[in-house]
């Protein structure tokens, strides 16, 4: 059973638009949600990171919003630039535990 | 502070040989983790480990899998025999402990496999 499903798969946007990725989760003991950054050839890297007592992080453009009943999150990438180009996934976590669940990825692509 | 390192980058191997990955964790990360990344698909943990202890390794390949966390620092991760569907990028992470939600995870270059 996949525990974090994540849409779309790809995503064009222009520059200087808003980018949406969304992710579902099945267990509502999550209790950590990360979105994690990986350009080609390299590891993933954390973005930004919200835990369920909040509805929305926001750093810099990036923002997460959470919506805890229907266990789903989302980023949003504000004013998309070419350099945000890369596959974002988003990943859950158990409480008490540090075993992340990642999502299938989004390849997000950044027109100039 | 120096990140994760991993070697080889890459590796090109026959099926049903063998071949071993070595990583390096940031320096007084407790917590190492190894992960296959299949291309198109988020990473998947095979195990986790604890100093030098096994925390979970539910989904590591045991007939074919076999890690090691000499001294609670450096890991190798080894594949004996390959198969084709081994083909796979192999991240390796460390964080700094494992006790609670919330701490990051911080991901090596990974290793490219590539099996024949």
């Amino acid at each position: 059973q996949q525990q974090v499903k994540q849409s779309p798969q790809s995503l064009i946007v222009q520059k200087g638009g808003i980018s949406i990725i969304n992710c579902a989760y099945e267990n509502t003991a999550f209790d950590y949600f990360p979105w994690y950054q990986q350009f080609p050839g390299k590891g993933p890297a954390l973005l930004i990171a919200i835990r369920p007592d909040v509805s929305e992080k926001k750093e810099g453009r990036f923002t997460i919003s959470f919506n805890k009943s229907a266990k789903q999150f989302s980023l949003h990438i504000m004013d998309s630039q070419p350099g945000d180009s890369a596959t974002y996934f988003c990943a859950a976590t158990l409480l008490n535990f540090n075993k992340f669940y990642f999502g299938s990825g989004t390849k997000l692509n950044v027109k100039p | 502070e120096a990140g994760v390192a991993q070697s080889p980058r890459y590796k090109i191997i026959e099926k049903r040989q063998s071949v071993a990955f070595w990583c390096n964790p940031i320096s007084g990360h407790a917590t190492l983790y190894w992960y296959q990344q299949i291309l198109g698909q988020g990473p998947k943990l095979l195990i986790q480990f604890q100093n030098n202890g096994v925390v979970d390794d539910s989904q590591l390949p045991k007939d074919r899998f076999s890690a090691e966390r000499l001294k609670g620092v450096d890991s190798t991760l080894k594949i004996q025999p390959a198969k084709l569907e081994d083909s796979a990028v192999y991240l390796c992470a460390s964080s700094f402990t494992s006790g609670g939600a919330g701490d990051a995870q911080y991901f090596g270059p990974g290793t490219r496999l590539t099996v024949l």
